[in-house]
């Protein structure tokens, strides 16, 4: 069955901890994407990529890094730079036909102390 | 700015009732509409779809209006059933481009 695999479904850090979030795809699909959500908020957009070793900042990019060195890899770093960390982060797919829907993973919520 | 809003947080309908959820975007260039379903700890589902040069989309229970000068969009769910309660994302797109807005969610709540 194709998919996308986030991994772990929780990750606990300590402050001042960079962490690396896994997203693997099985979907054949070029494009990538990493959305954080928080309370309250829709989901806002943190890097996406539309090929290999090619990647945008999104809305909030800022301590956060991503690479893209496979087409079915594309794990985010979330770094001590990041002010406010914990969150429910969610990695989605797509191909890039005009009228394409995301694929969403299942998240990985992250927390921080 | 949020370019996609859905202003009301959350909903409660009975069983077998209509569920209107809406949706207003800002953003001109957008022209192509979804709506997403969400559980708690898991990651959103399509659901639907529709692009600018429709009006209405309909796929068995689920049905989208989108009405562009109003710059508003609706999902309609009829006959709404216990299944449907879950959080439902409102996102929008741009031709040239692949990123997705999404709006704040509304919660449907839907008792026996």
């Amino acid at each position: 069955d194709g998919g996308i695999t986030q991994s772990p479904k929780y990750l606990f850090r300590k402050e001042g901890q960079n962490v690396t979030l896994s997203c693997e795809q099985n979907l054949n699909h070029d494009a990538m994407y990493w959305y954080r959500q928080d309370p309250g908020q829709g989901l806002r957009l943190i890097y996406y990529s539309q090929i290999v070793n090619d990647f945008q900042k999104g809305d909030i990019a800022e301590g956060y890094s991503v690479s893209r060195e496979k087409k079915e890899s594309f794990p985010l770093t979330v770094t001590s730079a990041q002010k406010n960390p914990t969150a429910f982060y969610l990695c989605a797919s797509s191909t890039l036909r005009e009228i394409s829907p995301l694929h969403f993973g299942n998240g990985t919520r992250l927390t921080v102390t | 700015d949020q370019q996609v809003k859905q202003n009301s947080p959350s909903l409660s309908v009975q069983e077998g009732r209509i569920s209107i959820l809406n949706c207003d975007y800002t953003n001109s260039m957008f022209d192509y509409f979804l709506w997403y379903k969400k559980y708690p700890a898991e990651g959103p589902t399509f659901l639907i779809s529709i692009s600018s040069i429709k009006d209405k989309n309909e796929d068995g229970r689920f049905t989208v209006f989108l009405n562009k000068s109003a710059k508003h969009l609706s999902l309609h769910i009829v006959p709404s059933q216990p299944g449907d309660s879950a959080v439902y994302f409102c996102a929008a797109r741009g031709r040239a481009d692949y990123k997705l807005s999404f709006g704040a969610g509304t919660t449907v709540t839907v008792r026996a």
